[in-house]
């Protein structure tokens, strides 16, 4: 299957730890990338290769995964950091990548 | 500095026909996968199709097959998505998007700014 299950909603009070979760069979094999979208603005990769980030991506964000889970954590959350999050994954094989259905992060 | 740049906001009525652009900069366009990505309003992302700039090559999304074409124009560096009749139900913010990665591990390194397609009699 190349469907990747996330929760619709999770909360963390400010200066919490929170973790964002994504299951899927493809994540088995390949790695998750992760993406972050603020009201209004286009998407904005975060996490890649299970556990990369791009330049200007803060190092208090980030990825892991095991078996067919990946998992992005944001330790001491910020209210900037309040936006959907997106999981992403798929391989060559199987001709497209899929996302998972988006988390609603919201800082309390 | 990769950059994507999408055409702007397009208001049309069903039926009519309508190709949105997406300009690649600060990179090697033929060398790139680039993706489009639809978002229909307060919903999530979904991969529309794919398309390799260097040979044309296209994959689709199932769920978009027969319904859009994707294409690209190598000598302008800029990608396109297309309809031939367009439904109320595509009314969505369209993004483009450069893939990068290898084999198994696929992602979305630099996005356009979206373009919003609105269709209403």
């Amino acid at each position: 299957s190349s469907e990747l299950t996330q929760d619709p909603a999770v909360s963390v009070a400010l200066g919490q730890t929170v973790r964002i979760t994504c299951q899927g069979d493809s994540l088995r094999s390949s790695y998750a990338s992760w993406y972050q979208q603020k009201p209004g603005q286009a998407p904005v990769l975060v996490i890649y290769h299970k556990n990369n980030r791009p330049s200007g991506i803060p190092d208090r964000i980030s990825g892991s995964s095991s078996g067919n889970t990946a998992s992005l954590t944001i330790t001491g959350a910020q209210a900037d950091d309040e936006a959907d999050y997106y999981c992403n994954s798929g391989d060559s094989s199987a001709n497209h990548l899929v996302f998972g259905g988006g988390t609603k992060l919201t800082v309390l | 500095e990769v950059q994507l740049v999408q055409s702007g906001a397009e208001v049309e009525k069903p039926g009519e026909s309508l190709r949105i652009s997406c300009k690649s900069s600060g990179y090697s366009f033929t060398s790139y996968w680039v993706g489009w990505v639809r978002q229909m309003p307060g919903k999530g992302l979904e991969l529309m199709g794919i398309i390799y700039p260097g040979d044309s090559h296209t994959r689709y999304s199932p769920s978009f097959q027969g319904h859009v074409t994707i294409s690209a124009d190598k000598s302008i560096s800029t990608a396109y998505l297309q309809w031939s009749s367009l439904k109320a139900s595509d009314t969505a913010m369209y993004y483009c998007a450069r893939q990068t990665g290898d084999g198994y591990n696929l992602y979305f390194d630099c996005w356009g700014q979206g373009t919003l397609v609105t269709v209403s009699s």
